[in-house]
């Protein structure tokens, strides 16, 4: 459904420079979850918010519960930063995650 | 090492044949789901479990079955298949507050 929405769908971005995703949830969520499908198509865990910021390396995210939006900032793009991201925000009485549609990212030299 | 095991990881089915794709998860998670992916549409919810003998209808579920007979497994069932079941399913596995689930590596299906 539209729970929750991806900005943008696709992105391009040179080697070396930063952006940032976003998502909007239309769903009273607790947790955001941020995952990277690569190439192959295996999900891989990037964040896992309550409320607040987190950083791991090149990549922080943000989750805004108060105005139901999270993003994900990549900073000094790499080419092995390229494949699809996902947010994923949990209902929680129902203990399930709902996904946006993602944001296929590709890092360019 | 925790893991989720899905199979078949590829299948090609006939229309109107039944399908079981299978999950198999060594974490002893309680909650187990189904996905499936579709170019544009992200991943959409089609079944879950919140432990053994329990099964749950997700956003999508019509066409589908589940079954889960034990903590470990988790199966997706599609008792007549049509062509527009042909997509990419993933399996996944999760604590009881959902923190960081694990998916298996996926399963394409296409129904001829």
């Amino acid at each position: 459904g539209d729970q929750v929405k991806q900005s943008p769908s696709a992105l391009s971005l040179q080697e070396g420079t930063n952006s940032a995703l976003r998502c909007n949830f239309s769903i009273a969520t607790t947790t955001v979850q941020w995952f990277l499908q690569n190439p192959r198509g295996s999900l891989m865990n990037l964040f896992y918010l309550v409320p607040g910021t987190k950083e791991n390396g090149r990549l922080k995210s943000t989750f805004n519960s108060k105005e139901s939006y999270s993003t994900l900032h990549i900073r000094d793009a790499q080419l092995e930063d390229s494949g699809t991201y996902f947010c994923a925000a949990l209902m929680p009485n129902y203990n399930v995650l709902y996904f946006g549609s993602g944001t296929k990212l590709t890092v360019e030299p | 090492e925790a893991a989720v095991t899905q199979s078949p990881r590829n299948k090609v089915a006939v229309t109107g044949g039944k399908v079981t794709l299978s999950c198999n998860q060594t974490n002893n998670h309680n909650n187990m789901y189904w996905y499936r992916q579709d170019t544009g549409h992200g991943l959409r919810l089609i079944h879950y479990s919140y432990g053994a003998g329990s099964t749950e209808k997700g956003d999508i579920p019509d066409g589908y079955k589940a079954s889960r007979p034990s903590q470990e497994n988790f199966s997706l069932i599609l008792e007549l298949a049509t062509p527009s079941q042909t997509s990419v399913y993933f399996c996944a596995s999760g604590d009881r507050n959902n923190q960081a689930p694990l998916f298996g590596e996926g399963t394409r299906l296409s129904v001829l």
